[in-house]
């Protein structure tokens, strides 16, 4: 089975800090996704990547930038933590548009 | 624009009975994918049905069951004989041939009452 790994399940990180939220696949997944999600908005999509060094901004990456220099390996990054950005982080990785997505167990950030 | 709605925040249902989650999607691509997920309180998201824009047939697993209405551009899950760990959260998902994204709903929350 695929698994994807996100390195923490909870973090609390002071406003104006810089945060990284690491996540690792084992199957060669092509694409990897970074989510948020937050209650009664559902999942939205921060960033994607398609492949080593390509990235694609998606519906909310203000605040928020992106590291994928090796293929199993995506990294979210919080330039400078602010209290809204408080939420559920959710990362993904999936082979090819027929197929499905694969999450990790997703990582709860607290900002103070 | 890609869209995905879910239009029930919550549900209840009783215990054995069987239960009807709506999702209605918006493209425009041809070619595209339904995805339902489900998500427990623990919070990992758990793949439960996939119901491809060119399958005839509606999809099938197990206790769930996708009713996919392609005019009406809606791909319900159905669930029967509901169980007690049923109780969770459950998004529709959307994937179009054009780009990679994953389009989610807003999720139903579902409560199976004993």
């Amino acid at each position: 089975d695929v698994k994807v790994t996100q390195s923490s399940r909870y973090l609390v990180k002071r406003t104006g800090e810089k945060v990284f939220l690491e996540c690792v696949q084992d199957m060669d997944h092509e694409n990897m996704f970074w989510y948020r999600q937050d209650p009664g908005l559902g999942l939205r999509l921060i960033y994607f990547s398609y492949d080593v060094k390509m990235k694609e901004k998606g519906d909310i990456p203000e605040g928020y930038s992106v590291s994928r220099e090796k293929k199993e390996r995506f990294s979210l990054i919080l330039e400078s933590a602010s209290t809204n950005q408080t939420s559920m982080y959710l990362c993904a990785s999936s082979l090819d548009p027929g197929t499905g997505i694969t999450f990790g167990s997703g990582t709860r950030l607290t900002v103070v | 624009a890609q869209k995905i709605t879910q239009t029930q925040p919550g549900m209840f249902v009783q215990e054995k009975e069987a239960v009807t989650l709506d999702c209605t999607y918006d493209t425009s691509d041809p070619s595209y994918g339904l995805f339902w997920y489900k998500q427990p309180s623990s919070g990992e998201m758990i793949f439960l049905i996939y119901q491809g824009s060119y399958d005839q047939q509606n999809a099938t697993e197990g206790r769930y069951s996708l009713n996919f209405q392609k005019a009406r551009k809606s791909a319900n899950l159905v669930i029967s004989a509901s169980q007690l760990g049923d109780s969770a959260m459950y998004f529709c998902a959307m994937r179009t041939q054009t780009g990679n994204q994953f389009y989610f709903g807003t999720g139903t929350s579902l409560t199976v009452i004993p």
